[in-house]
């Protein structure tokens, strides 16, 4: 079993639906959630940070964090085909060098 | 101002070959990465670069991957002996210094082994 798990998609959406984005983890050492985002054939860029539980908004964008559960989360708000993308999560305890990934879940807004 | 580069941008092997993969961080970033991103993987860590420590390299798959950083600056992932199973995308990322800092990606290396 991976320790973040993330549904792939493809998720297809109209232009201005909400979008919710979803990932499980199962290392209850992370404490610090991380949102990305990946248009074809680039490099991923931060899209949302957050440090424990909670909620964040910026814009049309808010992440939730549910550390009870294992579970986080990122709402789209009126989603535009710009934000065709594919959305990776990533997670970090605090102490070694690296992210932990999910696989990525792929979105389509379409007109 | 200038962000992460790689290149090449797209590489062609055959079975076998060595090849080497460049990338050249954001000036000022003491951190490197360097992630490959295979298809329904997401992003496996391969090795990290902090300043002049000793890199981190628990993330190389095998004998065959090895990377250097110049200088604090630059640096270059050597496969040896590419298999079809490294074919991937390579991605380099830096930051000003810690894992929870940002991470600034360049646009990967498209690498195929024929």
């Amino acid at each position: 079993q991976k320790e973040v798990e993330q549904d792939p998609g493809p998720l297809s959406v109209p232009e201005g639906a909400i979008v919710s984005l979803n990932c499980t983890y199962s290392n209850s050492a992370f404490q610090y959630f991380m949102w990305y985002r990946q248009y074809s054939r680039k490099g991923p860029e931060l899209l949302m940070y957050t440090y424990s539980s909670g909620n964040k908004e910026d814009g049309r964008f808010t992440a939730q964090v549910d550390k009870s559960s294992k579970y986080i989360s990122l709402f789209i708000r009126d989603s535009q085909p710009s934000d065709s993308a594919t959305y990776l999560c990533a997670m970090y305890t605090g102490g070694g060098n690296k992210l932990t990934f999910g696989t990525g879940t792929q979105l389509k807004v379409e007109l | 101002g200038a962000g992460v580069s790689q290149s090449p941008s797209n590489k062609v092997t055959e079975k076998g070959k060595d090849v080497e993969l460049r990338c050249d961080p954001i000036s000022g970033h003491t951190a490197l990465y360097w992630y490959r991103q295979s298809l329904g993987q997401g992003l496996e860590f391969l090795i990290y670069f902090q300043g002049n420590s000793a890199p981190d390299k628990s993330g190389l798959p095998s004998d065959r991957f090895s990377a250097e950083r110049t200088g604090g600056s630059v640096s270059t992932l050597t496969i040896q002996r590419t298999q079809q199973e490294d074919s991937a995308v390579y991605l380099c990322a830096s930051s000003l210094g810690h894992a929870q800092d940002t991470q600034y990606f360049g646009p990967g290396t498209r690498l195929t082994v024929l």
